[in-house]
């Protein structure tokens, strides 16, 4: 059974202050990993697909790499407004549309 | 350029009562996703429909729930005789075609009284 597990739970940070977040995976064969962003109330907001180990996609303040088991999302110098529940989906080679998420990791910049 | 539109945002119903959720997907995408996410839960994957099929529904309880994308209008999720465990949001999302990123939308959240 397709499996991820996103680390941390929550983060606190102080705004400048970069880290980053980590979404491990077991999957019948990777066709695409998600990151997506969520704000309290709202429906999860697209950022990146990856799809090979080895790729890195960037936006603004953010980065999202990957491995063969893992991947990170790296913020930058974050913001309040980057204050947000990030998420991490797997889509298998199995034929499934299905995506499979993380229960996420809660980021709050703080001011 | 308006994203996915999901209504009501909020329902309120009785228990033994009917939910009804209805999804506009995109404009251009075909394709359409129904997700549940419980409080502390990640999100679960119910139904993925394209127009007058469903597509694979592993993810939908076998009793009371119901999903459809007609020929014409929105995709509907539909929850007969509701219990307090069906409380949860609901997200739609839709895609243009298989393997292209899904778009959500901002949900339909369920509350059994």
């Amino acid at each position: 059974e397709d499996q991820v597990t996103q680390s941390p739970e929550a983060l606190r940070l102080q705004e400048g202050e970069s880290s980053s977040l980590n979404c491990s995976y077991t999957v019948s064969g990777l066709r695409g990993l998600f990151w997506y962003r969520q704000d309290p109330g709202k429906g999860p907001e697209f950022l990146f697909t990856l799809y090979s180990a080895g790729e890195e996609k960037e936006k603004e303040r953010l980065k999202a790499t990957l491995t063969k088991k893992e991947s990170f999302l790296h913020i930058t110098a974050p913001k309040p407004e980057d204050s947000a529940t990030y998420l991490c989906a797997v889509l298998n080679q199995g034929g499934s549309e299905k995506l499979v998420f993380g229960k996420g990791t809660k980021l709050t910049v703080n001011p | 350029n308006a994203g996915v539109m999901q209504n009501p945002r909020h329902l309120v119903r009785r228990r033994g009562q009917e939910a009804r959720l209805r999804c506009s997907p995109m404009k251009g995408h075909s394709h359409v996703y129904w997700y549940r996410q419980l409080p502390e839960e990640g999100l679960k994957f119910m139904v993925y429909l394209q127009k007058e099929n469903i597509i694979d529904e592993s993810g939908m309880p076998k009793e009371r729930f119901s999903a459809e994308f007609p020929k014409e209008g929105p995709s509907i999720l539909r929850i007969q005789q509701v219990v307090r465990g069906d409380s949860a949001a609901y997200f739609c999302a839709s895609s243009p075609t298989s393997n292209q990123p899904q778009h959500f939308g901002d949900g339909t959240r369920l509350s059994i009284l």
